[in-house]
């Protein structure tokens, strides 16, 4: 399988603590996303970092790339509760082009 | 317009019906999506339209048929569904890959909740 793995799966934090989720992916990428969903519903884009990039930032949120260890993550800042969701990272292979999902941490941030 | 729109939010079918899920987008992509989520697991691609033809199958079995009738819109079709096809159905529209490869970013729909009884 071309999903890549993510961890922590499951991560419970206080409101105004940080939130780092990791994503490991396995073959080339040409890029790599970050999505979130709300319980049972559709996914929301959050960030794409190319992969010739290391580090992108928007807003409370922070992404790393490292190419030679495959793998990614992202950084909340200052969460706040309605920043409970999943978090996924996809990416795209370069080979068919084809956006893949990783296997999704769940966020709780309690108030 | 940044809006993928799914029709209907839920459906209960019986094993025997023929049901359509409908999505619409009016972003100018040309690449969509189906995806299928069961509960607490990622979501896995079961098609790829580019320009309006099925450019990736990921072995779905027959009993679901995808249709890009025109840029704006995709459908899928179901027939004899199975109890463990009971999942959230999404779709998603971007720009083709081939066209924009540093900039593929999905835009989603809220999805179908289908339920096969």
């Amino acid at each position: 399988s071309q999903q890549g793995e993510e961890d922590p799966q499951a991560l419970s934090i206080q409101e105004g603590e940080n939130a780092t989720m990791n994503c490991s992916y396995k073959t080339s990428i040409n890029n790599l996303q970050w999505y979130r969903q709300n319980s049972g519903r559709g996914l929301v884009h959050l960030i794409l970092i190319r992969s010739n990039e290391r580090e992108k930032h928007s807003g409370r949120l922070r992404v790393t790339l490292d190419t030679s260890k495959k793998s990614s993550s992202l950084l909340i800042t200052a969460s706040r509760a309605a920043d409970t969701a999943s978090y996924f990272c996809a990416t795209v292979y370069n080979q068919g082009g084809k956006l893949i999902f990783g296997q999704g941490t769940e966020l709780s941030v309690k108030p | 317009d940044t809006e993928v729109t799914q029709t209907p939010k839920h459906l209960v079918m019986g094993m025997t019906n023929k049901k359509s899920l409908k999505c619409e987008q009016h972003m100018g992509h040309r690449a969509m999506y189906w995806y299928k989520q069961k509960a607490k697991k990622p979501p896995e691609l079961m098609f790829v339209y580019s320009y309006e033809k099925l450019s990736i199958n990921e072995s779905v079995p027959s009993r679901f048929s995808p249709e890009c009738p025109n840029s704006s819109l995709l459908n899928l079709h179901l027939h004899a569904l199975q109890p463990e096809d009971s999942a959230l159905y999404l779709c998603a529209s971007s720009q083709v890959s081939s066209e924009a490869r540093r900039n593929t970013e999905a835009f989603f729909g809220q999805g179908t909740r289908l339920t096969v009884v």
